[in-house]
């Protein structure tokens, strides 16, 4: 079946820093792929998308390109903020099927 | 345009006591989902719904129950509770291929 395999956090950088979180999916088709942002306390909120080959995803400066030959969707982000600090799951979904998550990541963002 | 709302937002039960969590969601949406999330094990998926009057099993079911009656609810029930069901219960819902759109969670302790 389709998975998705995320980094371990958790991830710690200091304001400024440039941040990278890896994701890689399995899927035998062509998926939709998705970064979710958890903020403390919260549920999830949708960061970006990307719905087919070389689409990149971009919202709040975070940006995220769909790589089929790697099947890759890594998250990036030039400078991050304290107010960055989040879990972000990487998910993706293949037609009317349900949709697959990895464990998430956890940033942490010290001033 | 509230979006997908949960009720409680915490509860405290006994072992063995039953309740139901309420999701209701405004944007029209077919799919409803039901998800858990503990640490350390992300996002399990517990039941589902493609539409209303249906419903369907996801990746940890065993000892909870949910209906669709009306398409903008999805009701998650708990008959006999157990301090395993100690968790945060997330709601979703998404229309077809779309974005999934969650609500903000209901944290469950169990006694």
């Amino acid at each position: 079946g389709d998975s998705v395999t995320q980094m371990e956090g958790p991830v710690t950088l200091s304001e400024e820093a440039f941040l990278t979180i890896n994701c890689t999916y399995t899927a035998t088709g062509y998926p939709s792929l998705f970064w979710y942002v958890q903020y403390p306390g919260e549920g999830l909120q949708l960061l970006l998308k990307a719905t087919k080959a070389d689409d990149k995803g971009s919202n709040k400066g975070f940006e995220a390109t769909y790589r089929k030959e790697t099947t890759s969707f890594h998250l990036e982000k030039g400078s991050v903020q304290v107010s960055d600090s989040a879990v972000y799951f990487c998910a993706l979904v293949q037609g009317y099927s349900t949709l697959t998550f990895g464990k998430g990541t956890m940033l942490l963002v010290s001033p | 345009n509230a979006g997908v709302t949960q009720t409680p937002k915490f509860r405290v039960l006994k072992t063995g006591q039953s309740m139901t969590l309420l999701c209701a969601q405004d944007m029209n949406h077919e799919y409803m989902y039901w998800y858990r999330q503990d640490p350390g094990m992300g996002l399990r998926l517990i039941h589902y719904s493609v539409g209303e009057g249906t419903t369907a099993k996801g990746e940890v079911p065993d000892g909870y129950n949910v209906s669709r009656l009306k398409k903008q609810n999805f009701l998650l029930g708990l008959e006999s509770a157990a301090p395993s069901q100690t968790s945060v219960y997330f709601c979703a819902s998404r229309m077809m291929t779309d974005t999934q759109y969650f609500g903000p969670g209901t944290r469950l302790t169990v006694l």
